[in-house]
């Protein structure tokens, strides 16, 4: 079974322009969430999706971030236009149960450096 | 918000050293705690977890016991190997009407030297 997978591991990109990270989940997965690392802080919930719908979006910073999941399969996030402080590392997870019976499985990241 | 407090890295053992990275936290409920481990160019991988109160959660050596009374769920293993040089994240389950998510530590980096 394909763990959950994330593209592209690494963006290099300048300040004004737009990113777009991509996450497919472990298939059979309704829930799927994004957490962002910053600076080698702590990680940061940014939001999680049940199917195609968004159960919580509290963490998204501001409304230059934008997540999708057409269809309940993969999702997207995209930061238009990207400003230096959205470096870091982004976390994608899915899972097939809630928090409390089942676990959590993380993609590896994409790393996001914005000049 | 809940949250997590771990104790700062690095943290540098020879092999075979004890090792303990400390974990408290601060929650309104009952949360669940976890130990994550990312290794090297690896996504996070779930390396323990305890429900509830006095639970001990055990992996790989590894052991972590859920303390309500001093909210702490410090991660100790008695023998460590080169294998075990990663990023080691405390976590806890947050539930905000029926909505839920893990709030993570800073992570503590483990190097382990031969």
């Amino acid at each position: 079974e394909a763990g959950v997978t994330q593209f592209p591991s690494h963006s290099v990109i300048e300040k004004g322009q737009t990113v777009t990270l991509r996450c497919d989940p472990i298939s059979g997965h309704d829930n799927l969430y994004w957490y962002r690392r910053v600076m080698g802080k702590e990680i940061k919930f940014l939001l999680h999706f049940v199917k195609e719908s968004k159960q919580d979006e509290s963490g998204m910073p501001n409304n230059r971030f934008l997540a999708e999941r057409t269809g309940g399969t993969y999702s997207t996030l995209k930061v238009q236009p990207a400003e230096l402080e959205d470096s870091g590392v982004y976390f994608c997870a899915s899972s097939r149960w809630d928090l409390r019976t089942g676990e959590l499985f993380f993609g590896e990241g994409s790393r996001l450096t914005v000049l | 918000g809940d949250s997590v407090t771990q104790m700062e890295g690095p943290v540098t053992l020879s092999e075979e050293a004890f090792l303990t990275i400390n974990c408290t936290y601060t929650a309104t409920g009952y949360p669940s705690l976890f130990w994550y481990v990312q290794y090297p160019g690896e996504g996070l991988q779930l390396l323990l977890k305890a429900t509830k109160a006095d639970d001990k959660g055990s992996n790989k050596g590894f052991e972590a016991t859920y303390r309500k009374e001093t909210t702490s769920f410090h991660l100790e293993k008695g023998s460590v190997q080169v294998s075990d040089s990663a990023v080691y994240f405390c976590a806890l389950s947050e539930e905000i009407q029926g909505a839920q998510k893990l709030v993570f530590g800073q992570g503590t980096r483990l190097t382990i030297n031969p």
